[in-house]
């Protein structure tokens, strides 16, 4: 398997709704990554884990928590969400010593 | 902090001719440079890479040059077909990768005219 898969395709939710993104990997990769993505815009690094245990934060809201329950899996726990907060989001994984590729993404819509 | 600067923004060339895209990184470190290469509504996807141990890379109607010395780097495709327009995303990291970073450029947006 060399994909990275992601659901849902498509999610819309209410600014008081808890929802959840979900990413699978079975490449073997240890270093999974959620990418926040806005029109034309580069995706925005928001968090990676590494061997499971989360090395990166980039300052993101708190209304975002990602869990990693194991090598294969990142989840994204969505709470209190704002409109900007709609947007592609995009997990991705790598090895330390290779390329990153990307899930197919989340489109998420805050009403 | 370090920083990926891309350009143009949108460049639009004529089918069968060349398009060059520049990037230039900031962070000396960097040592891993992917192209990205992103359709409407799709994932980015890697189209080439090259790493600090080589000047120039080649795949088909695609190639990367790299100037260390200078901080920078560029995408050249040949022979323009419409299938090229998309968005193309540069990045710079360090591998192996101790901090799993990837700081992208902020894009270009290609158009091949038919």
């Amino acid at each position: 398997d060399t994909e990275v898969t992601q659901t849902p395709k498509h999610l819309v939710m209410g600014m008081t709704n808890k929802k959840s993104l979900k990413c699978e990997q079975h490449m073997g990769h240890r270093a999974m990554y959620w990418y926040k993505q806005k029109a034309k815009k580069p995706p925005e690094l928001m968090f990676v884990y590494s061997y499971e245990k989360l090395s990166i934060n980039e300052s993101v809201p708190s209304r975002f928590s990602p869990e990693c329950p194991n090598s294969s899996l990142l989840n994204l726990h969505l709470h209190a969400l704002q409109p900007e907060d709609s947007a592609l989001y995009l997990c991705a994984s790598s090895l330390p010593t290779n390329e990153q590729f990307f899930g197919p993404g989340t489109r998420l819509t805050v009403l | 902090g370090e920083n990926v600067e891309q350009h143009p923004s949108t460049l639009s060339v004529q089918e069968g001719d060349s398009a060059v895209i520049k990037c230039t990184y900031s962070d000396s470190a960097s040592n891993y440079f992917p192209w990205y290469k992103q359709e409407l509504g799709k994932r980015p996807q890697l189209i080439i890479d090259i790493r600090s141990n080589v000047g120039e890379k080649k795949d088909q109607r695609i190639a990367v040059t790299l100037n260390k010395t200078a901080k920078h780097f560029s995408l050249h495709i040949t022979e323009t077909q419409p299938e090229d327009s998309a968005v193309y995303f540069c990045a710079a990291s360090t591998l192996p990768s101790g901090t799993y970073k990837y700081i992208f450029g902020t894009g270009t947006r290609l158009k091949v005219l038919a």
